[in-house]
């Protein structure tokens, strides 16, 4: 157990809808970090918060947006879903704002279906 | 941008047999380097860092050294078991965010 909690853990949504994805970083830590994994793509980084600011952006898309609540827990929403958003979503928390100084603990995903 | 490139899989091998992934990176800086592991319906863990240049790292039977000479990091195994199955990923962080590569799936047969 990494200690970092996400949900749900699945979640089946028709083209169109919007969905929200929660993760609850281990105790302590103040980074947050999104990644999106599907078969074609291999893991890709969305997003990185650090104490509530935003401190990192890869290629996440405009529909989707994030963000870190003062107690360091995090929301993932996508919205005007795609069939091609189907993906496992992971969270992954540090307990510094630079990854390289440490390792990422990750949850164990959030899997999007879109139908 | 700072990037990492690994060796498309899968790899299928008996067990006991040598194990190779290799990983080579691109970026501007001084990155540190990462093996993570994923084993089947989990979360990626941490496997082994470097930090800097001539670093080995090293857990569970597996090593990866940090060449800057051919900005590489090869995860090596000397002898597999069925235990190891699982989608290993090399990663880099340089300012701060982590990327990884495509993640190369081994599967090994009794």
């Amino acid at each position: 157990d990494s200690g970092v909690t996400q949900t749900p853990k699945h979640l089946i949504t028709a083209t169109g809808q919007r969905v929200t994805l929660r993760c609850s970083p281990r105790s302590g830590d103040l980074s947050v970090y999104w990644y999106q994994q599907s078969l074609d793509q291999g893991l890709q980084f969305l997003i990185q918060y650090y104490n509530g600011e935003e401190r990192a952006k890869g290629n996440i898309l405009e529909r989707f947006s994030a963000q870190q609540f003062p107690d360091l827990h995090s929301e993932l929403n996508l919205s005007s879903l795609e069939l091609g958003d189907s993906a496992l979503y992971f969270c992954a928390s540090s307990p510094s704002g630079l990854a390289g100084t440490g390792e990422l603990f990750f949850g164990e995903g959030s899997r999007l279906t879109v139908l | 941008g700072d990037s990492v490139t690994q060796m498309e899989g899968p790899v299928t091998l008996s067990e006991e047999a040598f194990l190779t992934i290799n990983c080579t990176y691109t970026a501007t800086g001084y990155p540190s380097l990462f093996w993570y592991v994923q084993y089947p319906g989990e979360g990626l863990q941490l496997l082994l860092k470097a930090t800097k240049a001539d670093d080995k790292g090293s857990n569970k039977g597996f090593e990866a050294t940090y060449r800057k000479e051919t900005t590489s990091f090869h995860l090596e195994k000397g002898s597999v078991q069925v235990s190891d199955s699982a989608v290993y990923f090399c990663a880099l962080s340089d300012r701060g965010d982590m990327r990884f590569g495509a993640g190369t799936r081994l599967t090994v047969k009794p």
